[in-house]
């Protein structure tokens, strides 16, 4: 079993959707959770994090945990093609980062 | 000048060659790490270090060998790699290491080609 799985996608959606991003973990001990954006070329950049369960919000950003069904997850609100890039979640376990693979959106103008 | 340098962007080397990657950040950091980044498969840990001592690495080859001066320079020195080495590796630090460190700084990274 992978310890951070995503979706690869692509996902596509259209300009002002709602992007669903979707992320699951295998170490039921892990405490933080985070999301980086990585565009295409470029390296990642940590857009949110979180470390209760429940929903955090950061301008069109939110991101959700369950810590008891182990994942998390990112909405964006009024995706934008901007918002074009490669999803990464990434889970601290044990003071390591463990990444997942990366979930690739694409929104279509 | 930008948070985390990385040198040379692009790097092509034979299987017997010896090079070495670059990496350097003006953030006073104290944590700085290795990671390898191939064609659809996640980032892979490769070396930790916190406060210039190496606190991890992750069964990586001897063929990679990490090195940390000092909390702002990072090398990793490339020796008799195989094709299969040939992805893009990408340095970062951190304020501290720890279990909700996670704000990661990257470099641009070193894409490196074995033929």
């Amino acid at each position: 079993q992978k310890e951070v799985e995503q979706n690869s996608g692509p996902l596509s959606v259209p300009e002002g959707a709602i992007a669903s991003l979707n992320c699951t973990y295998s170490d039921r001990g892990s405490q933080s959770f985070f999301w980086y954006r990585q565009y295409s070329g470029k390296s990642p950049e940590l857009i949110m994090f979180i470390y209760s369960n429940g929903d955090k919000e950061d301008g069109r950003f939110t991101a959700q945990l369950n810590k008891a069904s182990q994942y998390v997850s990112l909405l964006i609100r009024d995706s934008q093609p901007s918002d074009s890039a490669t999803y990464l979640c990434a889970v601290n376990q044990g003071g390591k980062l463990i990444f997942g693979q990366g979930t690739e959106l694409s929104v279509k103008p | 000048e930008t948070g985390v340098t990385q040198t040379p962007r692009h790097l092509v080397m034979g299987m017997t060659n010896k090079k070495s990657l670059k990496c350097e950040q003006h953030l006073g950091h104290n944590a700085m790490y290795w990671y390898k980044q191939s064609a659809k498969k996640p980032l892979e840990l490769m070396f930790v270090y916190s406060l210039e001592e190496r606190v991890e690495n992750n069964s990586v080859p001897s063929r990679f060998s990490p090195e940390c001066p000092n909390s702002s320079h990072l090398f990793l020195h490339l020796h008799t790699l195989q094709p299969e080495d040939s992805a893009l590796y990408l340095c970062a630090s951190s304020q501290v290491r720890g279990a909700n460190t996670g704000e990661l700084f990257f470099g641009e990274g070193s894409r490196l080609t074995v033929l």
